[in-house]
């Protein structure tokens, strides 16, 4: 089955800093989701990526999808204290059933 | 966006006890998915919920364990049977649905203890 690994497992930054994380997959990715978690709550979608060198763009959030689609990255723009959360990748393995990475936790410091 | 709630948001039980968790989402979806997050860890899907036939599960979770209902296109339950420790994690629904391209949305999640 595939597996996502997502980098790094935990991140603080400073507020107004750019950060990025990374999913990387085992296989080709057909559909690629970007969900945050508060913590000990339900899954937010941010963005759905599906063909290779997509990149959509979300207020800060840009997540990309790269040409060769095994791999997509969330960049934030200027963090604020709101953003911080758990960020997970999903992949979709056919049949409308994801599998995740195992999610980075992000703390904005002011 | 789409809207899916869960009920309970949270419950803390006995052990050797049951717990249904319900389910609605806000249009007609084929399918419906179950996931388990256990504390400190990634979504595990649990199964898959279609209306009108049995669901479909996941290696490792069973339906003596986790049975589920999906009596119609906007409604799943899933029940957490005699419930041990281990079985305290959060419990999270999902759908796929959207105009044009399909998007998964999550409820809110279910959280449970169980002592």
């Amino acid at each position: 089955s595939q597996e996502l690994e997502q980098s790094p497992q935990s991140l603080i930054v400073q507020e107004g800093k750019n950060l990025t994380i990374n999913c990387t997959s085992s296989k080709t990715l057909y559909g690629l989701y970007w969900y945050k978690q508060k913590y000990g709550e339900g899954l937010i979608f941010l963005m759905m990526l599906q063909k290779g060198g997509e990149e959509k763009s979300h207020e800060k959030i840009t997540a990309k999808l790269d040409e060769k689609k095994q791999q997509s990255s969330l960049h934030i723009t200027a963090s604020q204290p709101s953003h911080a959360g758990i960020y997970l990748c999903g992949a979709d393995e056919g049949a409308q059933k994801l599998v995740f990475g195992q999610g980075t936790r992000l703390t904005i410091n002011p | 966006s789409a809207v899916i709630s869960q009920k309970p948001s949270r419950d803390i039980c006995q052990r050797g006890t049951s717990l249904t968790i319900q389910c609605q989402v806000d249009s007609q979806v084929t399918m419906m998915f179950w996931y388990r997050q256990q504390p400190g860890q990634s979504l595990t899907l649990i199964a898959t919920a279609n209306q009108g036939s049995e669901a479909t599960y996941e290696s490792g979770f069973v339906i003596d364990k986790f049975p589920i209902s999906r009596p119609n296109l906007t409604f799943s339950t899933l029940t957490v049977s005699n419930m041990s420790p281990e079985d305290s994690s959060i419990y999270l629904c999902s759908a796929e649905y959207g105009t044009g391209r399909l998007t998964q949305y999550f409820g809110p999640g279910t959280r449970l203890l169980v002592l």
